[in-house]
């Protein structure tokens, strides 16, 4: 059974940082693209973004209202996954989720959906 | 961006009745569109991938139709437990993008 296991969140100031933690089991890490999708209080989800797994290239990629502030990055060896958020704004308040990506059967691995979710960890910013 | 919209935004049904939620895309997605359940205080938790997938482990009450720009998740009987919000993702282009959701309540 896959888990997902989120910690790092908290209250922070705008303009403050933050890192977030993903620890996963259950799974081929190493083969797995890791996502970040959060939810601010009582709204909808929103893809944050992706690690690839380093043999697909180990990239990553963002929504545009976070890029050039959030990176994410991976140590396959702890299968643990990170988003390190910087100068952090009040509309990034909400639970931020790690999740496994899921490419279907006989698809191309470029656009996925969401199979594993861990609970997620609420992020604060606050001054 | 692949604009979803969700209808309706809330739908009062009873147990054993049917449900029908509609996620419309703002261009086509194809086949390439998901739905989602969500209980508050949990993740969400993947139904249907490809329109018309069921997921593993979901129950054959679900299911989904549709390609292009309409798409349909049907849940034939409700169960006490299918009262939840529901959210449509596609994954066509990039961003990936979620409908705003539908809840379904008693």
């Amino acid at each position: 059974e896959v888990q997902l296991v989120e910690s790092g969140g908290g209250l922070v100031k705008p303009g403050g940082s933050l890192r977030l933690s993903c620890a996963a089991s259950g799974l081929t890490f190493r083969h797995a693209w890791m996502t970040w999708v959060r939810q601010a209080p009582g709204k909808g989800l929103e893809w944050v973004g992706h690690v690839k797994s380093k043999p697909d290239g180990g990239t990553a990629d963002f929504t545009a209202p976070v890029k050039g502030r959030f990176t994410i990055f991976r140590d396959d060896s702890t299968n643990t996954v990170f988003l390190q958020l910087s100068n952090l704004k009040t509309e990034d308040t909400g639970v931020y989720y790690c999740a496994t990506s899921f490419f279907p059967p006989r698809a191309l691995r470029t656009f996925y959906f969401f199979d594993n979710w861990g609970q997620g960890t609420l992020v604060t910013v606050s001054s | 961006d692949i604009v979803l919209t969700q209808s309706p935004a809330t739908l009062s049904l009873s147990p054993g009745e049917r449900a029908t939620l509609s996620c419309r895309a703002s261009q086509s997605v194809n086949r390439y569109l998901a739905w989602y359940q969500q209980k508050p205080g949990q993740p969400p938790r993947l139904l249907i991938y490809d329109a018309s997938n069921r997921a593993t482990g979901i129950p054959a009450r679900f299911s989904g139709s549709g390609s292009g720009t309409d798409f349909t998740l049907t849940i034939s009987s409700l169960e006490s437990e299918d009262f939840a919000v529901y959210y449509c993702q596609q994954r066509s282009n990039w961003p990936l993008t979620f409908g705003g959701g539908t809840k379904v309540e008693i």
